[in-house]
Formats: structure tokens, C-alpha cells, sequence
């Protein structure tokens, strides 16, 4: 599975549209990119996924280049509760391993009032 | 809907004592099941991943083991735990392809 490249941490001001970048440019054609967040002590929580269109649903957008080699995630109206952080990962499914998830660190997006 | 189950939500064991965390499953059949563990400050690591009952894949050599006794039960294991055990523990299912995991809320265990 592909690396993926996030930044450690973004601020974001509430009410405004926080945009969350990822590098994967080793990603392969049957790669999906699939974005998380984990709030504090939580279990990760399932944002948006998307092969090559952008994708968006009542949580999030998400952008991919025509390349595919970098995506963002973005959240158009940041509240103090979308403060996590935010997972960018590269899969495909490969049946005899279940598609497998890896995690990197991530960004913490802090939302800011 | 589907959803996730697992307990305890904490928990605290002494070194050399046995670990059972359950996880089920409810809404869907024949799902792909993931154990997880996440160290203090650390991205999460797969540790156990099951396609059906009875089959376990291990993902990294350790002190664990991984049982699915039924279609939608996941159980995580220890006859004795070990301090490097502690962490935070999350089970997860999907369906196949390239469907998205779905997360239980964890279990913190502590080794004293």
C-alpha cells in the first residue's frame, strides 16, 4: 500500500472551511484513498473514500488531483468539534489480508474559536 | 444500521494475568473483523484480521492471539500479559472490497 505525506497540525478558525492536504504519489491505479479522524479517546471515525472523482457527503469533500498523487479533505464549515485528528490513508483490497488499513501520524487540526 | 460493540471500555490487569476483550458485531453478515492497537502518541497497528469464522491472520509476532468463534464475535486473547501490552484496543468491521472500516469506541487496557 502507498505511503502517504500529512502535516502534522493545522489551526483552523471555526465557521471557516478547513482544508486538510495528503501526498500519496506512489499511489497505483487500484488504489482508493479513504480519509478518518480520531477525536480524543475515541475510535477512529470513517469520513469519505474515492478513487479518481471527487467525492463529497454530509460530512466532508474530498479532492483528488487528475494525477491521483495528492488529495485534499475538506471541511466546509470547521466547529470546535471537528478538532481531531485526521487520517489519510492509501488501499487497495486485497482479499488474503482483509484490505488492511495503515495509519500514519496524521494531522491534528485544531479548530480555534 | 450495523454496529460495533466492545468491552470492557477500560481496563486495568496485572503483569502475568490473562486478557479476553470481546467485540460483536450486529447488522450484517459474514463482515471482515480487525483488532487494532494503538500506543500512547502512535498512529494504530493491525494486529489480527479475520475473513470468516475460525480464519485469523496475524499480523506481527506477539504476546496475543485472536479467536472467531462465531460469524460476527471477535475475541482478543492473553494467557499472560505482558507491561508492553498496554494500550489502547480497537476492533473494527467491513464488508469486501473496498468498503470502508468501521470502528468500535476501544478498550484502554493498563498493565500494572
Amino acid at each position: 500500500d502507498a505511503k502517504t505525506t500529512q502535516p502534522p497540525s493545522m489551526d483552523c478558525a471555526e465557521g471557516r472551511a478547513a482544508n486538510l492536504p495528503c501526498n500519496h504519489s506512489t499511489i497505483s491505479g487500484n488504489e482508493y484513498v479513504y480519509w478518518y479522524r480520531q477525536i480524543h479517546s475515541q475510535g477512529p471515525q470513517y469520513i469519505i473514500h474515492g478513487l479518481k472523482n471527487n467525492e463529497t457527503n454530509e460530512m466532508a469533500s474530498l479532492i483528488i488531483t487528475e494525477d491521483r498523487k495528492s488529495s485534499t479533505l475538506i471541511l466546509p464549515h470547521a466547529t470546535l468539534r471537528d478538532t481531531a485528528v485526521y487520517y489519510c490513508i492509501v488501499r487497495t483490497h486485497n482479499y488474503n489480508q482483509g484490505g488492511k488499513l495503515i495509519f500514519g501520524q496524521g494531522t491534528e487540526l485544531s479548530v480555534k474559536p | 444500521s450495523q454496529t460495533i460493540h466492545q468491552w470492557p471500555a477500560t481496563l486495568v490487569q496485572p503483569v502475568g494475568s490473562p486478557l479476553s476483550l470481546e467485540c460483536t458485531v450486529e447488522g450484517t453478515s459474514n463482515p471482515n473483523l480487525y483488532w487494532y492497537r494503538q500506543a500512547a502518541g502512535r498512529g494504530l497497528q493491525l494486529l489480527f484480521y479475520s475473513v470468516g469464522i475460525g480464519q485469523i491472520s496475524s499480523e506481527v509476532p506477539q504476546n496475543l492471539s485472536a479467536s472467531r468463534p462465531q460469524d460476527r464475535q471477535f475475541i482478543l486473547s492473553s494467557k499472560k500479559l505482558l507491561l508492553s501490552d498496554s494500550g489502547f484496543y480497537l476492533c473494527a468491521w467491513s464488508v469486501e472490497g473496498n468498503q470502508p472500516q468501521h470502528f468500535g469506541d476501544g478498550t484502554r487496557l493498563s498493565i500494572l
